[in-house]
């Protein structure tokens, strides 16, 4: 167990419809990372948080954003959904930055929400 | 841009054997190279990591090679167990003040027949 919580587990939606995907960081950790994992992208990083700020964007559509809360815990809102949004959706944390190009903790993934939009 | 490229794709082997799982990354200021196992139904669970200052790292039957001047690294599982069997994944990432991303490499699926 990685000490990563995401809800749901699984998630059945419509096209055009919003959905909200929750993940509670490990203990200690301020970073939360969202990545997507479908057969066809591999696992494709969206958006890293740390201690409540945005720090880095990747492929992540503008239907979708995420914000992390004060209690440290992270949402990932997906909207207008279409068929392609189907994937599993991961979130992953690390630990608190030790200063300045000091080696970051690993990444801790958490076991996923899979999300099947029809 | 950033990209890994993980081969092979599929691996079997049968028990007892040596698994090599090689990828190659472009950005040269990566530092950073995590491996991870995905079982079934799961996350990826981090297996081995090394920074680019070391050129090899060993845990027990798992072991990481880095040649940055090839800009490569590999992964090498001795004396397979079918429990190994997974989806196993190589990542690049920039380590540096503000945190760094993982690019990950598509995969291998490890079979290891009893």
């Amino acid at each position: 167990d990685s000490g990563v919580t995401q809800t749901p587990k699984h998630l059945i939606t419509a096209t055009g419809q919003r959905v909200t995907l929750r993940c509670s960081p490990r203990s200690g950790d301020l970073s939360v990372y969202w990545y997507q994992q479908s057969l066809d992208q591999g696992l494709q990083f969206l958006i890293h948080y740390y201690n409540g700020e945005e720090r880095a964007k990747g492929n992540i559509l503008e239907r979708f954003s995420a914000q992390q809360f004060p209690d440290l815990h992270s949402e990932l809102n997906l909207s207008s959904l279409e068929l392609g949004d189907s994937a599993l959706y991961f979130c992953a944390s690390s630990g608190p930055w030790q200063g300045r190009d000091v080696y970051n903790s690993p990444l801790h993934f958490g076991n996923g929400t899979r999300l099947t939009v029809t | 841009g950033e990209n890994v490229e993980q081969h092979p794709s599929t691996l079997s082997v049968q028990e007892g054997d040596s698994a090599v799982i090689k990828c190659t990354y472009s950005d040269s200021a990566s530092n950073y190279f995590p491996w991870y196992k995905q079982e079934l139904g799961k996350g990826p669970q981090l297996i081995i990591d090394i920074r680019s200052n070391v050129g090899e790292k060993k845990d027990q039957r798992i072991a990481v090679t880095l040649n940055k001047t090839a800009k490569h690294f590999s992964l090498h599982i001795t004396e397979t167990q079918p429990e190994d069997s997974a989806v196993y994944f190589c990542a690049a990432s920039r380590i540096y003040n503000q945190g760094g991303k993982l690019i990950f490499g598509q995969g291998t699926e490890l079979s290891v027949k009893p």
